[in-house]
């Protein structure tokens, strides 16, 4: 079975400053995908990223980007120039590729604030 | 286009009692997954339905059930709700066909066991 895990419960960024979030997981799958998912406060889950296994180059989408390590099973969040309206609970996830059912795994979460 | 809604947005209930929440996806979309969150086990799968057929299933109980209506709409059912069953609920729809679609989620029914 696959786990995600994110050993950061909390943290805090200055606005306009950059912030890396954690992210690991266990698998023994050689194809999958890997997402950010970002939940602000009472507001609907959205898709921040996402990285497909088999593809080196790391994953970008504006500010928000990707350091993955495959060996090393390691999927961080970069967010550049942070902005108050990236205040949220971020969440790694992991899906098995091939699988059209998707069954996800999500990690903990990480809940980002960023102050003014 | 509109976005998936999720009816009730908050339900209170008692022990014993059973729940049915309902999902209605995006317009096109036939997949819907159904998912809980809580703060102590964070974000769990709990059933994917595509073509009023159940896909994929995660580690519940039977007392969580769903279905799939012709038109993609979802319901999911608990029955004899227990103090734990307490969470969002959330479900996310997305087109179900080939190998990766990006899935979009509700709002969430938020339930409440007393």
């Amino acid at each position: 079975a696959q786990t995600v895990t994110q050993s950061q419960p909390e943290m805090s960024v200055q606005e306009a400053e950059t912030v890396t979030l954690s992210c690991t997981y266990d698998t023994s799958e050689n194809n999958y995908y890997l997402f950010w998912y970002k939940q602000p406060p009472s507001r609907q889950m959205i898709l921040v990223i996402r990285q497909e296994a088999y593809k080196q180059q790391n994953a970008t989408e504006n500010r928000f980007s990707v350091n993955f390590q495959k060996a090393a099973k390691s999927f961080s969040l970069k967010i550049s120039d942070s902005q108050l309206g990236d205040t949220a609970m971020y969440f790694c996830a992991f899906m098995k590729l091939g699988n059209y059912g998707q069954n996800f795994v999500f990690g903990p979460g990480t809940r980002l604030s960023v102050l003014p | 286009k509109a976005g998936v809604t999720q009816t009730p947005r908050y339900l209170i209930k008692t022990r014993g009692q059973q729940v049915t929440l309902s999902c209605s996806p995006i317009s096109g979309h036939r997949s819907v997954s159904w998912y809980q969150q809580t703060p102590g086990q964070g974000l769990q799968f709990l059933f994917e339905y595509f073509s009023e057929t159940q896909r994929n299933k995660g580690n519940f109980p039977g007392r969580f059930s769903g279905r799939q209506f012709s038109n993609s709409r979802s319901e999911m059912n608990v029955s004899t709700l227990e103090l734990g069953d307490s969470a969002l609920y959330l479900c996310a729809s997305r087109t179900g066909t080939g190998d990766y679609n990006e899935q979009f989620f509700g709002p969430g029914t938020r339930l409440t066991v007393l």
